[in-house]
């Protein structure tokens, strides 16, 4: 099992350039989530999936789109990048209401 | 490079020392705890968890205290090794889902 995949790992946008954050897990879990990481914070969530078809805004959800049309994946769509967006992306998944898995982190710089 | 713990709270202690990293949860009602490990540029790795209805629960060389009263909870790691240098955050959760508000996490390092 590779857990949870998220890629790119790294990526430099523009002001105003759109992009996706992909995340696929083949743990067959249910629930996945979006948090992103600010230098001396901790996680902060942005969108959640009880299973799919279903999402539903986190803490943090200004920005960003999320959907969720299979189990496995659960991309994170950025329409129009900001400064305020540059950080370290983290997606995570769960069985239940339980331990999450987190996968490696995407880091999104916004010049 | 290094993009997260910057400004954290630090705690440094000697190889083979025991280790006590505290947190203080927001949601007195919040009925599940973890607390998770992020080493340099890597996701959080699960330490332990626990449960509103426990007070204590110990792992491999880890306990997690819970303290409701005060809504406390802390992690103890025995014989603190330098493979144990990372980031530590606690987490709770508020509600349905897993949905974990994490801690602002605290930097452990260890010194030979």
């Amino acid at each position: 099992n590779a857990g949870v995949t998220q890629t790119p790992k790294f990526r430099i946008l523009k002001i105003g350039q759109s992009m996706t954050l992909q995340c696929a897990q083949d743990m067959n879990h249910n629930y996945m989530y979006w948090y992103r990481q600010d230098p001396g914070m901790g996680l902060k969530l942005i969108y959640y999936s009880v299973g799919a078809g279903i999402t539903d805004k986190g803490e943090v959800p200004n920005g960003y789109n999320v959907s969720r049309s299979t189990t496995e994946d659960f991309p994170l769509r950025l329409e129009l990048a900001a400064p305020s967006q540059t950080s370290v992306y983290f997606c995570a998944s769960s069985y239940s209401t339980g331990e999450l898995f987190f996968g490696e982190g995407s880091r999104l710089t916004v010049l | 490079g290094e993009s997260v713990g910057l400004h954290l709270p630090t705690l440094s202690v000697q190889e083979g020392d025991n280790s006590i990293i505290n947190c203080a949860y927001s949601n007195s009602a919040s009925d599940y705890f973890i607390w998770y490990k992020q080493e340099s540029g890597k996701g959080p790795q699960f330490i332990i968890d626990i449960r509103s209805n426990m007070d204590k629960r110990q792992g491999q060389r880890v306990t997690v205290l819970l303290n409701k009263t005060v809504k406390h909870l802390s992690l103890q790691i025995a014989a603190t090794q330098p493979g144990d240098s990372a980031v530590y955050f606690c987490a709770e959760n508020t509600g349905t889902a897993s949905k974990l508000t994490f801690g602002t996490g605290t930097r452990l390092q260890v010194t030979l």
